[in-house]
């Protein structure tokens, strides 16, 4: 199985501030990698897939890339809504697996 | 609209059997693969099983191999989980979720996701 992992697990930012969260796959996966935000509650909504393409209606604030083994996500400025968890997922080979997620908090 | 609703969770005993549905309405359901994701209390985001857009390619996650069996039935736009020889381990908010299109193929990942049924395996 290719393992996801995740860093940091949690970050703590003001709003404004740029936050960079990094996904590592254990083996290559092309550009076969989606992220996710969850909140409390809720179900995960799709931010970006293959890699690097903003989902339709995601703020263009939020930006993916990275191919192979190593991928980031960033957020430009982050608002007070992106207080949330955010997952990596791989779709390359079954089982599709995700990382553990990085909590962002506002502070 | 676009949406997958999720039932058929509850409260079961260990090495029972629960059967999940997923229904669908908004999109054309017959020409879409569908996962099931699920996650545990507390815990992260764990996929559980795919059905392709005619329920021809089946796969599984290793912890529910052999246990779970996922269906579909496009006549009715609904997905299912057959989840037999249940274990304390399962306990989990289940999602279903859709495939999201590029063109004509796939991205793999998931655009459309139900609001989760919840299952407990508690004695």
């Amino acid at each position: 199985d290719i393992q996801m992992t995740q860093s940091p697990s949690s970050v703590s930012a003001s709003v404004g501030d740029r936050v960079t969260i990094t996904c590592r796959a254990s083996q290559g996966i092309s550009s076969w990698l989606a992220w996710y935000q969850q909140k409390p509650g809720k179900a995960p909504k799709l931010l970006i897939y293959s890699a690097s393409s903003l989902h339709s209606g995601v703020p263009s604030r939020f930006s993916g890339s990275g191919s192979g083994t190593d991928f980031t996500l960033t957020i430009s400025s982050l608002q007070p809504e992106d207080s949330a968890t955010y997952y990596c997922q791989q779709a390359n080979s079954f089982p599709q697996t995700f990382g553990q997620g990085t909590k962002v908090e506002i502070k | 609209q676009v949406q997958l609703v999720e039932s058929g969770g509850g409260v079961v005993q260990p090495g029972r059997s629960l059967r999940l549905s997923c229904a669908a309405s908004g999109f054309m359901f017959s020409t879409y693969a569908l996962h099931w994701v699920r996650q545990a209390p507390g815990k992260g985001l764990e996929w559980v099983a795919l059905i392709s857009y005619d329920g021809s390619n089946k796969f599984y996650a290793n912890s529910v191999k052999g246990r779970f069996t996922m269906s579909r039935d496009n006549s009715r736009n609904t997905v299912s989980l057959q989840m037999n020889s249940l274990r304390t381990e399962d306990t989990a908010v289940y999602y279903c979720a859709k495939e999201a299109p590029i063109g004509a193929a796939t991205t793999g990942a998931f655009d459309i996701w139900g609001q989760g049924t919840v299952v407990i395996v508690s004695s």
